[in-house]
């Protein structure tokens, strides 16, 4: 079965900071998706990255980012933190549509 | 825009008895229908899906049925267990071309004993 590891787990940062998350799948599936989990809006999509190539973006502001790398690795970027980037930011293979354990991230 | 509607919010079962949870999408391009579940504090896990070229799809105590003229789909639990109490999101996606999910609200299912 599929695995994939989130760092960190969880994060405390303030407004105006930033934040980078990073997501490792196992080696040889070439899909990355981030998506972002809130109790207001749910699962929302961030991102999708196909051998290091973005190839979809979600209806987020420019301060969100992100990028694979060769060993599939990927990371997310959030630039200037507002409160409302609090959240459980969850990354996935989707190839088999299995999901990391997520980040969760507190703004104060 | 992509689109999913999720009904019901929560619903609340005997245990026993049987859970409909229903979604519809807006995309007429939509190909591919996953359905998660998500215990608190848990990841998402996928327990069951399917693609337009098929009708309906079973998996023991669940299923899965798709109307494609009507953009519905909709997840079946028969014989609903305790643990079976979870949160439920339907999702579609244009996976030929995408992975991007687009995910329902989420139905908070709670199975009394």
């Amino acid at each position: 079965k599929a695995g994939v590891t989130q760092t960190p787990r969880y994060l405390i940062k303030t407004r105006g900071q930033q934040v980078t998350l990073s997501c490792s799948p196992i080696s040889g599936h070439r899909s990355v998706s981030w998506y972002q989990q809130t109790p207001g809006q749910g699962l929302q999509f961030l991102f999708e990255y196909f051998s290091e190539t973005q190839r979809n973006k979600g209806n987020f502001p420019g301060r969100f980012s992100g990028r694979q790398f060769s060993n599939s690795r990927s990371e997310m970027n959030v630039s200037t933190l507002e409160l409302g980037d609090s959240a459980l930011y969850l990354c996935a293979i989707q190839e088999t549509q299995y999901f990391g354990p997520g980040t969760r991230l507190l703004v104060l | 825009g992509e689109n999913v509607e999720q009904h019901p919010s929560t619903l609340s079962v005997q245990e026993g008895d049987s859970a409909v949870i229903k979604c519809t999408y807006s995309d007429s391009a939509s190909n591919y229908f996953p359905w998660y579940k998500q215990e608190l504090g848990k990841r998402p896990q996928l327990i069951i899906d399917i693609r337009s070229n098929v009708g309906e799809k079973k998996d023991q105590r669940i299923a899965v049925t798709l109307n494609k003229t009507a953009k519905h789909f909709s997840l079946h639990i028969t014989e609903t267990q305790p643990e079976d109490s979870a949160v439920y999101f339907c999702a579609a996606s244009m996976r030929d071309s995408s992975y991007k999910l687009i995910f329902g609200s989420g139905t908070r299912l709670l199975v009394r004993p």
